[in-house]
């Protein structure tokens, strides 16, 4: 079956520093979608990207689609402590399955 | 609006004891999902649903039921609960299919099998 595979599982960094998150899929997909889980909370949508070789920029995230639409990537420019929580990828197929990535969780020390 | 609900917050059980975890959208949405998220495993698939009345089988699903008498109401059933299935069970929607349409999320049930 599907597999979306993401690395790293968790990430340390200093406020201020950069963040990557990067997301592989086993087969290809017709969009990626990236949600944002706070400590405590719920998933909750960030983006979807649809086109082959897509970048779009939400402020200081930036999320791009392979062009081969089997993988992505969000990064974030100086993060702040208000990025912290756990970064999920979900790679969708046309049809009607969203397979989740295993999630990167953010950690900013101040 | 709510969005999706989640009832309850919160749920302790002994083994083999059996609940019923409500899902609740007010959004229209056809499609509802149950998932469960466990520590390094993202979130994982157990049923879902493509409309009243319809059910079908996700990633996990033995050891679940569920039902979708009406459109916005999915719940989930575990009729012998085991450790295993501690967890923290999230309920989610949308309004077209879901591997292209953005899923909303309830805020969670955590349940803890002793």
């Amino acid at each position: 079956g599907q597999q979306v595979m993401q690395i790293p599982q968790y990430q340390h960094v200093q406020e201020g520093e950069d963040f990557t998150t990067y997301c592989n899929s086993s087969t290809t997909l017709s969009n990626i979608q990236w949600y944002k889980q706070r400590p405590g909370g719920h998933p909750v949508f960030l983006i979807q990207l649809v086109k082959s070789g897509e970048v779009k920029k939400q402020k200081r995230l930036t999320f791009q689609f392979g062009e081969a639409k089997k993988n992505s990537s969000l990064h974030i420019t100086a993060t702040q402590t208000t990025d912290v929580g756990t970064y999920f990828c979900a790679g969708g197929t046309s049809y009607g399955k969203l397979t989740f990535g295993q999630g990167t969780i953010l950690t900013v020390h101040p | 609006n709510a969005g999706v609900t989640q009832t309850p917050k919160f749920r302790v059980l002994k083994t083999g004891q059996s609940m019923t975890l409500l899902c609740a959208q007010d959004m229209n949405h056809e499609y509802m999902y149950w998932y469960r998220q466990d520590p390094g495993m993202g979130l994982r698939l157990i049923h879902y649903s493509v409309g009243e009345g319809t059910t079908a089988k996700g990633e996990v699903p033995d050891g679940y039921n569920v039902s979708r008498l009406k459109k916005q109401n999915f719940l989930l059933g575990l009729e012998s609960a085991a450790p295993s299935q501690t967890s923290v069970y999230f309920c989610a929607s949308s309004y077209s299919v879901g591997g292209t349409d953005t899923q909303y999320f309830g805020p969670g049930t955590r349940l803890t099998v002793l």
